[in-house]
């Protein structure tokens, strides 16, 4: 069955400091998309990264990097050089084209409280 | 340009009671999509709409749920005979896609209901 995990519930750090956040997903289909959302206090959902399950290649945007690992079943997100800003829950997410989870149906996980304190 | 924006943004009632929310999309944008978040979970699918059309609906989508969009732009989420465990926040969110979603969707700011 398919499921996304992420282990960390909360995670507290002081600015500037680098944060990883954690991502293991579960999914019977070879070809998969990965996402991650961040979710700020106001609670509106926003977009931050799509990936196919075809390419591995890290991405890196800003202070924003990714690492993708089949081998794992993980796609972890790093935010480097925090900021208060960075503060909010983020939302990893899984979708199946091939097992009807292709139009809009993603599968997330519990989500991680980020917390960065000045 | 506008967001997706919800109607209204909290929703108190009694147990049993009727309820519904609102939902305006971006405007160009052709897919509607409902989820359901409680507290501490992460959103889970509920139904969506590619135009007027409701395409996919989730099992958790129980006969109390009904949701339209009855002439492609805004849509309604009705519960009836509302239950305790309905309590949530009910997510609205859309995109501009043909055939296999990116998966880049806009989400509005939410609608807590809160079932006494």
């Amino acid at each position: 069955a398919q499921k996304v995990t992420q282990a960390q519930t909360e995670i507290s750090v002081v600015e500037k400091e680098d944060v990883t956040l954690d991502c293991v997903y579960e999914t019977r289909d070879t070809t998969y998309y990965l996402f991650w959302y961040k979710q700020p206090p106001s609670g509106e959902l926003v977009f931050l990264i799509r990936r196919n399950s075809f390419d591995e290649q890290n991405e890196i945007s800003g202070r924003y990097s990714w690492n993708f690992q089949k081998s794992t079943s993980s796609f972890n997100f790093t935010i480097t050089a925090s900021q208060v800003v960075d503060s909010a829950v983020y939302f990893c997410a899984l979708s199946e084209p091939n097992y009807g989870g292709s139009q809009g149906n993603l599968i997330f996980g519990k989500g991680t409280k980020l917390s960065v304190k000045p | 340009d506008t967001g997706v924006s919800q109607d209204p943004r909290h929703k108190i009632t009694k147990r049993g009671q009727n309820v519904t929310f609102r939902c305006d999309p971006i405007s160009e944008h052709n897919r509607l999509y409902w989820y359901r978040q409680t507290l501490g979970q992460g959103p889970e699918f509920l139904t969506y709409f590619q135009n007027e059309a409701q395409l996919e609906k989730s099992r958790l989508l129980s006969d109390r749920f009904s949701a339209e969009r009855p002439k492609g732009s805004f849509s309604t989420l009705e519960i009836q005979r509302t239950e305790q465990g309905d309590s949530a926040m009910y997510l609205c969110a859309s995109s501009y896609d043909w055939g296999f979603s990116t998966g880049e969707l806009f989400f509005g700011e939410g609608s807590r209901l809160t079932v006494l």
